[in-house]
């Protein structure tokens, strides 16, 4: 069965350092994979987004996930955390056809002054 | 343009009582779905319509809930006699998903949420 791990459930980082929020998927055949965001009280908001080919991706709000299928990873990055980076960030795999998301438990990051 | 909206942003019921929450999609969406966040289960996936194509109902956690989608964009998930483990926000999204698309139409937007608290 189709899963998703984020082995952290919270991070904290100082701003200005970089910051790396770890996702493994299980999933038999080429995954399409997600990373989301979401503000307390928000909705989710799409922050990149892997189908195929580069598998370094690059998204919204200078955050940036490499596909790693030897090691089925989609780790999320930013080089420099700005304190409105906190959030909860959620991974998500496409399943089949019809498309729909199964996501990991989420990580909370925590940004300190 | 216009995102996915919901309503009503929050819903206070009682035990037993029906409720409706309504999802509108972004304009010319053909797939949308409807998933749950809850603090026990993380988010889950309850039901995706396509189309007129049948709906996939695998995510339906039981009998009680229901959803339909009229003329191929508003769609409305009722649940019926709530329970307290119901409580939850109820997340709806949408995605292109053309016959002639290719795989980036499946990237899914998602509205703002209803949250449903159950006393």
């Amino acid at each position: 069965a189709q899963s998703v791990t984020q082995p952290d459930i919270h991070i904290t980082v100082s701003e200005g350092a970089s910051l790396e929020l770890r996702c493994n998927y299980s999933y038999g055949a080429t995954p399409y994979l997600f990373w989301y965001v979401q503000s307390p009280g928000q909705g989710l908001q799409l922050l990149l987004k892997y189908f195929s080919g580069d598998t370094l991706v690059q998204g919204i709000k200078g955050f940036e996930a490499e596909f790693k299928r030897s090691q089925s990873s989609f780790n999320l990055r930013k080089p420099s955390v700005h304190w409105s980076d906190a959030a909860e960030y959620f991974c998500a795999v496409g399943a089949g056809n019809t498309g729909k998301l199964i996501f990991g438990q989420g990580t909370t990051l925590q940004v300190k002054p | 343009g216009a995102g996915v909206s919901q309503s009503p942003s929050n819903k206070v019921t009682e035990k037993g009582k029906d409720v409706e929450l309504r999802c509108d999609p972004i304009s010319g969406h053909t797939a949308l779905y409807w998933y749950r966040q809850s603090l026990g289960q993380g988010l889950e996936f309850l039901i995706y319509f396509q189309g007129n194509s049948a709906p996939d109902k695998s995510g339906l956690p039981s009998d009680r809930f229901s959803a339909e989608r009229t003329g191929g964009s508003v769609s409305t998930l009722t649940i019926q006699r709530t329970q307290q483990e119901d409580s939850a926000v109820y997340l709806c999204a949408s995605s292109l998903e053309s016959l002639a698309g290719g795989l980036g139409e499946k990237t899914q937007y998602f509205g703002p949420g209803t949250r449903l608290l159950v006393l």
